[in-house]
């Protein structure tokens, strides 16, 4: 079974743009997490998406944002870019929203500029 | 407010030798703790769980053990292998509130040869 896959892998901006990161979950994941990770700070989680609607939701400003298509693929937004939101974004798949157990995929290295 | 914390950032271990992670946690609720590995370029890896209804589980050279009135639970790998080197997570969840998993901030282990 393919594992969880990201696009792009790396991605560099500037203050003040907007980015897309795509998140495709194992085949038959219907749950998709989306994680901050940060030297220092370990990984923050998001949110989660299950069946096209937002489950549960972190600790992060309204810039964050996501959402979850018919066939589990998730993307998250985020606008108006600041320096602080240079960071690997893990995106992590399980079969439903009460899995504890989830599966990462390799995460996209995002430079703000 | 850092709810699962791992104080030790690094720590290197002679190959053969045991690692002992650990990884301490403030809020009483959480009743499900995991052990996540994680190369460089690679999202983290599932490595081992426990229930807070037991106090060690088993797996191969991998035991994790939970002292849950210490609210402290450590990861034991024996014996260290080369192979080992990475950076640990130990991660909790609970069936409150709106976090899927909180993240410790990560242990680095170095297996030296």
């Amino acid at each position: 079974k393919a594992g969880v896959t990201q696009t792009p892998r790396y991605l560099i901006k500037t203050r003040g743009q907007q980015v897309t990161l795509s998140c495709s979950p194992i085949s038959g994941h219907r749950s998709v997490s989306w994680y901050q990770q940060t030297p220092g700070q370990g990984l923050q989680f998001l949110f989660e998406y299950f069946s096209e609607t937002q489950r549960n939701k972190g600790n992060f400003p309204g810039r964050f944002s996501g959402r979850q298509f018919s066939n589990s693929r998730s993307e998250m937004n985020v606008s108006t870019l600041e320096l602080g939101d240079s960071a690997l974004y893990l995106c992590a798949s399980s079969l439903t929203t009460g899995e504890h157990q989830e599966f990462f995929g390799p995460g996209t290295r995002l430079t703000v500029l | 407010d850092q709810q699962v914390k791992q104080n030790s950032p690094s720590l290197s271990v002679q190959e053969g030798r045991i690692s002992i992670l650990n990884c301490d946690y403030t809020n009483s609720m959480f009743d499900y703790f995991l052990w996540y590995k994680k190369y460089p370029a690679e999202g983290p890896t599932f490595l081992i769980s426990i229930s807070s209804i037991k106090d060690k589980n088993e797996d191969g050279r991998f035991t994790v053990f939970l002292n849950k009135s210490a609210k402290h639970l450590s990861l034991h790998i024996v014996p260290s292998q080369p192979g080992d080197s990475a950076v640990y997570f130990c991660a909790a969840s609970g069936n409150f509130g709106n976090e899927k998993l909180t993240f410790g901030t990560g242990t680095r282990l170095t297996i030296i040869p």
